[in-house]
């Protein structure tokens, strides 16, 4: 079964650190995979997407993403992070255009001053 | 960049009524719509996938009977909650493809408070 996982909940990181956000997929081929960002009560906004070619993917709010087949992974990565950060993430994959998304279980951000 | 309403953003309804959650795509046709209902501090949860001017499909476990969507046009998509009870009180998602094959986006949510 096509699967998208999330090993940690909550993350808790100073202002200014680096910051690393682990997601692991399994599907039958390599699934188009997306990151996005949910601030409470709000919707989903976009941060990167990967479909094929370069495996790092730089996306907004300096944001990037790294794809590695060999570990079946697409983890998030930002070099130092803003109080503005701290939000629910979740990592999503579909099988292609117009499939329908299958989402991680979500990684709660908290930033410490 | 690509739009989707979503309205309205909360509800609180009566229970045994019945509530119309809307999504519009206002700058690109939206061939395929999905909901997604999301629990507190949970995931989003695929409820059903709905084509321009088909039947949704409904994700197992999810009553057909109960939350009704309709995609009559390519920019309009609706789920109707019938008869709504408490334990259907949630954050409700829809999200449209059609702009850019690879891309999804998404309304900002619905949050139904059944009482």
């Amino acid at each position: 079964a096509q699967s998208v996982t999330q090993p940690d909940i909550h993350i808790t990181v100073s202002e200014g650190a680096s910051l690393e956000l682990r997601c692991n997929y399994s599907y039958g081929a390599t699934p188009y995979l997306f990151w996005y960002v949910q601030s409470p009560g709000q919707g989903l906004q976009l941060l990167l997407k990967y479909f094929s070619g370069d495996t790092l993917v730089q996306g907004i709010k300096g944001f990037e993403a790294e794809f590695k087949r060999s570990q079946s992974s697409f983890n998030l990565r930002k070099p130092s992070v803003h109080w503005s950060d701290a939000a629910e993430y979740f990592c999503a994959a579909s099988a292609g255009g117009n499939e329908k998304l299958t989402f991680g279980t979500g990684t709660r951000l908290t930033i410490i001053p | 960049g690509a739009v989707v309403s979503q309205h309205p953003s909360w509800v609180i309804c009566k229970s045994g009524t019945s509530v119309k959650i809307e999504c519009r795509s206002l700058d690109f046709q939206a061939t395929t719509m999905f909901w997604y209902r999301q629990f507190p501090k949970q995931s989003l949860m695929l409820m059903a996938t709905s084509n321009e001017g088909s039947k949704a499909t409904y994700e197992q476990g999810v009553e057909k009977d109960k939350f009704l969507i309709n995609h009559a046009s390519l920019t309009l998509s609706t789920l109707t909650v019938t008869s709504a009870h408490p334990e259907d009180s949630s954050f409700y998602i829809c999200s449209a493809t059609g702009q850019d094959p690879y891309g999804y986006t998404f309304g900002s949510g619905t949050r139904l408070t059944v009482v």
